[in-house]
């Protein structure tokens, strides 16, 4: 089962350092959402792609955040001038066209530490 | 502002116990409804899902939840627990109006079974 994948699994940085997450969705899947979780909090959706397109954002995406998905497969996210409160784990998830009844599938996270 | 609130953040049984726990969520219009799982050490997994119909839903590993719209309620239940079942379980909503299929979950409940 080639499930969504997030690499890396664990990064530690100071703070004011940029961070580049990555994610790989299941192949034909042309959703991708990113999440944020904070320990003992359900995860918070950050942000989502349709194929390349960014077509929502939430809120806690700071403007020190930000998304691509260049060519509708694989997608990063960055983090600039990170601050401690930027620590928590970053999940990606990814689901098929359809609307809001298909299912997401999740990735490990990267877990992010700032020191 | 829409919401997932899960009564329970704490919960620990003994093996062949009865399980049930409570979701509410906050939201005026139609919602597609999930319980996902995390066992330690893994990625997030759907349990069960609910759309439309039958308001009872039965998901994987003897899970069920019913949908009680009068009270925005999704509950989880299993009749006889395993101590394999020890895990964070998070109830999430995905409002039907945002058509992106994003997901708004609770704060989770952690699980613990006891042999």
């Amino acid at each position: 089962d080639t499930g969504v994948s997030q690499d890396p699994r664990h990064k530690i940085t100071k703070r004011g350092q940029n961070v580049t997450f990555r994610c790989d969705p299941i192949s034909e899947h042309n959703r991708l959402y990113w999440y944020r979780q904070t320990l003992g909090q359900g995860p918070e959706f950050l942000t989502y792609f349709q194929n390349e397109a960014q077509l929502e954002k939430s809120r806690l995406l700071s403007d020190r955040f930000s998304a691509e998905r260049p060519k509708g497969s694989f997608s990063t996210l960055e983090i600039q001038r990170t601050e401690q409160g930027d620590s928590a784990m970053y999940l990606c998830a990814s689901s098929s066209s359809g609307g809001s009844n298909q299912p997401q599938h999740f990735g490990d996270g990267t877990r992010l530490s700032i020191l | 502002a829409q919401s997932v609130s899960q009564h329970n953040h704490h919960v620990i049984l003994s093996e062949a116990a009865s399980l049930e726990l409570g979701c509410n969520y906050s939201y005026g219009g139609t919602v597609n409804l999930f319980w996902y799982v995390q066992y330690p050490g893994q990625h997030l997994q759907l349990l069960l899902k609910y759309f439309s119909g039958d308001p009872l839903v039965k998901g994987i590993k003897g899970f069920e939840a019913e949908f009680i719209k009068s009270k925005f309620s999704f509950n989880l239940r299993k009749p006889s627990v395993q101590w394999s079942d020890t895990a964070e379980y998070f109830c999430a909503v995905s409002p039907l109006s945002s058509n992106t299929g994003k997901l708004i979950f609770g704060q989770g409940t952690t699980l613990q079974v006891k042999p």
